[in-house]
């Protein structure tokens, strides 16, 4: 069973920039993630795909200060320019025949 | 552009059942899976089972025995039935499409509170 893991939280500076991280298991590492944005009562914003060989397709109208890239086990999405609205949870999120879909436990940046 | 909207009543009774539904527009409603997932007050995303447009479902397994899902390809809707509810499934309920790169297209996502 794949299991995708998120640091809690993370912090950075308003037009500074944050990369977030998220780790399949060791046995998944071929896995490709979807990074997804969630702002303060809002629902989810899909962000990005980012596949295992660090290429990212980004979803429609997400700004270029968004990237995604990866390293072995690791999924990361950067965040350059930091705004004010960039402060949110971001999940990411993996799918496959016979998983369904699995969510990491999210990471809450805050936004200095 | 494709949008999603979750449909359904906002308080349901322990031990009753769960019925909501998601209805498309702007896309097309075959050859995707969609999805319903749930995030309970204060936590994360809890995915709860899919549907393709065949009829085909899929299922956490946490769940799997109370959850029935459908689909009216006819109307572009997709609707979720969780049974015998109790006050954990208090959550904001969220309707997705599932694309080739992940949970692509989300609903606004309703709120459901389990109270007599």
């Amino acid at each position: 069973q794949v299991v995708l893991t998120q640091s809690p939280s993370a912090s950075a500076s308003l037009g500074a920039s944050v990369r977030l991280t998220c780790t399949l298991t060791s046995g998944h590492r071929t896995y490709a993630i979807a990074w997804l944005q969630q702002q303060p009562k809002k629902g989810p914003r899909y962000l990005m795909k980012v596949n295992s060989d660090g290429s990212h397709v980004k979803g429609d109208g997400i700004p270029d200060r968004f990237s995604g890239s990866s390293s072995g086990t690791e999924r990361y999405l950067t965040i350059s320019s930091l705004q004010s609205d960039d402060e949110a949870d971001y999940y990411c999120q993996t799918w496959g025949t016979g998983l369904g879909v699995v969510f990491g436990g999210g990471t809450k940046l805050t936004v200095l | 552009q494709v949008q999603l909207e979750e449909s359904g009543p906002g308080v349901v009774k322990p031990s009753e059942t769960l019925s909501l539904t998601c209805s498309l527009s702007g896309g097309a409603f075959d050859d995707y899976f969609w999805s319903w997932i749930r995030q309970p007050p204060g936590k994360g995303l809890e995915w709860i089972g899919n549907i393709y447009h065949s009829g085909s479902t899929n299922n956490d397994p946490s769940l799997k025995s109370r959850v029935t899902m459908s689909v009216d390809t006819s109307k572009n809707q997709f609707s979720l039935k969780l049974a015998s509810v109790t006050a954990a499934d208090t959550a904001v309920y969220f309707c997705a499409r599932e694309g080739s790169g992940g949970l692509d297209y989300w609903g606004q996502g309703i709120l459901v509170i389990v109270s007599s």
